[in-house]
């Protein structure tokens, strides 16, 4: 079955320190990933997808077929990156099956 | 413009009663989703509607939930007889996806549900 394993419920690190959310996937075919972000008191966002190959506010993720990981990587951690972090699979043309998430916390 | 919105914010109701929410999506989105979120889980797919095609009505957990979206306006998520196990954050998205690729969800502010 296709699935999304967010192994923390919870990280907490201090700022500037590097940050890594983990993000494993179980799909039987060519994976998209994506990763979505809420911050306090807004609505979930996309951050960053895959196949873009992009650097958003310092945020990375790498999809390793490998290990089935995307993990989501920022080498300093800032406060303002305090948030949920969603790692979410594409199942079909349409759809995404989500992680349960990771709360993230930048402590000062 | 405006982004996605939803009403109510918050709903209490108590159990075996019905309740309506709502979702006005992005004017011009074709693509609406319904998800549910359950305290510490991650989304559930509810629903899925495209233009004027046929609802993807695979992910609603029961017949006690039906949703509704009159052409590319406003979906309303229905469900009859509520139980405490739906009290649930209620997602609404809307995307300019049209078939082939998925493209960003833009996301409501979400109803809180809350079944006595």
């Amino acid at each position: 079955a296709q699935r999304v394993t967010q192994p923390e419920k919870l990280l907490s690190v201090f700022k500037g320190a590097p940050v890594e959310l983990k993000c494993n996937y179980s799909y039987s075919g060519s994976p998209e990933l994506f990763w979505y972000v809420q911050y306090s008191r807004q609505r979930l966002q996309l951050l960053l997808r895959h196949i873009s190959r992009e650097s958003i506010k310092g945020f990375t993720a790498d999809l390793n077929k490998g290990e089935t990981s995307f993990h989501l990587k920022k080498p300093f951690a800032q406060e303002e990156d305090s948030a949920m972090y969603y790692c979410a699979l594409k199942e079909s043309n349409y759809q995404l099956i989500w992680g349960a998430g990771t709360k993230l916390i930048i402590k000062p | 413009g405006a982004g996605v919105s939803q009403s109510p914010s918050n709903k209490v109701t108590e159990k075996g009663k019905d309740v309506e929410l709502r979702c006005d999506p992005i004017s011009g989105h074709t693509a609406l989703y319904w998800y549910r979120q359950r305290l510490g889980q991650g989304l559930e797919f509810l629903i899925y509607f495209q233009g004027n095609s046929a609802p993807d009505k695979s992910g609603l957990p029961s017949d006690r939930f039906s949703a509704e979206r009159t052409g590319e306006s406003v979906s309303t998520l229905t469900i009859q007889r509520t139980q405490q196990e739906d009290s649930a954050v209620y997602l609404c998205a809307s995307s300019p996806n049209s078939g082939g690729a998925v493209n960003e969800q833009f996301f409501g502010p979400g109803t809180r549900l809350t079944v006595l």
